[in-house]
């Protein structure tokens, strides 16, 4: 069965700082990326996903993520981060048809200051 | 588009009593239906998925059950709660049409078990 890690249980940064947020899995069959975030209060929603094509994605609100297959990462970025940043991030693999093997990193929390 | 919908939002229950979560999703047919519990530091559990009515999956033995009386309808039961069972309670969809899909999440159910 495939597992997700996440580098970082807590990260804290100054605004206008660079992220990065390191994930990783282990699977060896074709898979599905997502990066999700989890604002205080609200719905998880979907940051950004890697179906095919360029390893280099860009999702919402300035953030991507690369794909790389040698080394079954799947590390999130920003440039420069915001206050409103501050959230939970979790990585995903989807290695099954329906879902059923959707599996969730632990998340890593960032806490971003003014 | 589609919306889905959670409830209770939140949910204080003593030892040994019965539950009843309910999901529906709008705007969308022949979903594929998620349940999961976050808990903090561990990411999302998947505990049930349904590709169709009536069609239950578990993936994790457990006090818990799950049922689907209808396209856009997901139940998440237990006869008799226990203490373990408090926690953060997902319902997700994601599309059949698709394989691989994301997943999109409902507001989430809080359960305290007393």
């Amino acid at each position: 069965a495939q597992s997700v890690s996440q580098h970082n249980h807590h990260v804290i940064l100054s605004e206008a700082a660079s992220l990065e947020l390191g994930c990783n899995y282990s699977y060896g069959g074709t898979v599905n990326l997502f990066w999700y975030v989890q604002y205080p209060g609200q719905h998880l929603q979907l940051l950004l996903k890697y179906f095919s094509g360029d390893p280099l994605v860009k999702g919402i609100k300035g953030f991507e993520a690369e794909f790389i297959k040698s080394k079954f990462s799947f590390n999130l970025r920003k440039p420069s981060v915001q206050w409103s940043d501050t959230a939970e991030y979790f990585c995903a693999v989807n290695a099954g048809h329906y879902g059923q093997n959707f599996v969730f990193g632990p998340g890593t929390r960032l806490s971003v200051l003014p | 588009s589609q919306t889905i919908h959670q409830w209770p939002a939140t949910l204080v229950q003593p030892v040994g009593s019965p539950l009843s979560l309910e999901c529906t999703v709008e705007g969308t047919s022949n979903p594929n239906l998620y349940w999961y519990r976050q808990a903090a530091g561990r990411g999302l559990q998947l505990l049930f998925y349904s590709v169709g009515i009536g069609q239950i999956s578990s993936e994790v033995p457990q006090n818990l059950s799950a049922s689907r009386p209808q396209d856009r309808q997901f139940i998440l039961s237990s006869k008799k709660l226990l203490l373990s069972d408090s926690g953060f309670y997902l319902c997700a969809w994601s599309a059949t049409s698709v394989p691989y899909n994301e997943q999109f999440f409902g507001p989430g159910t809080r359960l305290t078990v007393l």
